[in-house]
């Protein structure tokens, strides 16, 4: 099956707060990424993790990476109304080559 | 930046009906592009793989009759909804593989979302 969990599955915090959803996998991988969608949308690429990198840094994103407990986290610091939207986690495995397979995704809702 | 095109956006049509989804690499050779169905407040579900030149590989559980998939140049991939039904309704996204910024990514379409009547 296609791989991937996310928790929350809903997140609503207040404007500047920071913003950390998380993500499971079930098997090794090459890499993560972390995309956000707007309903309705398309998804947009926000960052990549490489399997031998712990944490990586975009902006006010920060991305951990735990292959032992094969989980991962995206931290939105000082969160913005326009951070509003679903986040989705995706991972391309060892044995899938470059194909990805996506997190059920959190649903971030920033409250001016 | 690497840019995907989808196209149409929107398309409502009769039951019964087959249905083409476009999606173009604007600026980039894809030999490879990937096609995802998404349902209301759910994550996106890997369809197929779409390869340049060759038959899609369709993950299991996805009828190859029904969604059929052609991938005649390296920035063009069609997905033709066959003899729709409303159990179609759905939000179809494609996506190609490209690199930026010295990283390999995947580039979306802003999605098709289909509505069967």
């Amino acid at each position: 099956s296609q791989q991937g969990e996310e928790d929350p599955q809903a997140l609503s915090i207040q404007e500047g707060e920071n913003a950390t959803m998380n993500c499971s996998y079930k098997t090794s991988i090459n890499n993560l990424q972390w995309y956000r969608q707007n309903s309705g949308r398309g998804l947009v690429h926000l960052i990549l993790i490489r399997s031998n990198e712990r944490e990586k840094h975009s902006g006010r994103l920060r991305v951990t990476l735990d292959t032992s407990k094969k989980s991962s986290s995206l931290l939105i610091t000082a969160s913005r109304a326009a951070d509003t939207a679903s986040y989705f986690c995706a991972t391309a495995t060892t044995n899938t080559g470059n194909q990805f397979y996506f997190g059920t995704g959190t649903s971030l809702t920033v409250i001016p | 930046g690497a840019v995907v095109s989808q196209h149409p956006s929107w398309v409502i049509c009769k039951s019964g009906t087959s249905v083409k989804i476009e999606c173009r690499s604007l600026d980039f050779q894809a030999t490879t592009m990937f096609w995802y169905r998404q349902f209301p407040k759910q994550s996106l579900m890997l369809m197929a793989t779409s390869n340049e030149g060759s038959k899609a590989t369709y993950e299991q559980g996805v009828e190859k009759d029904k969604f059929l998939i052609n991938h005649a140049s390296l920035t063009l991939s069609t997905l033709t909804v066959t003899s729709a039904h409303p159990e179609d309704s759905s939000f179809y996204i494609c996506s190609a593989n490209g690199r930026q910024s010295g990283e390999e990514k995947l580039f979306f379409g802003s999605g098709t979302q289909l509505s069967v009547l």
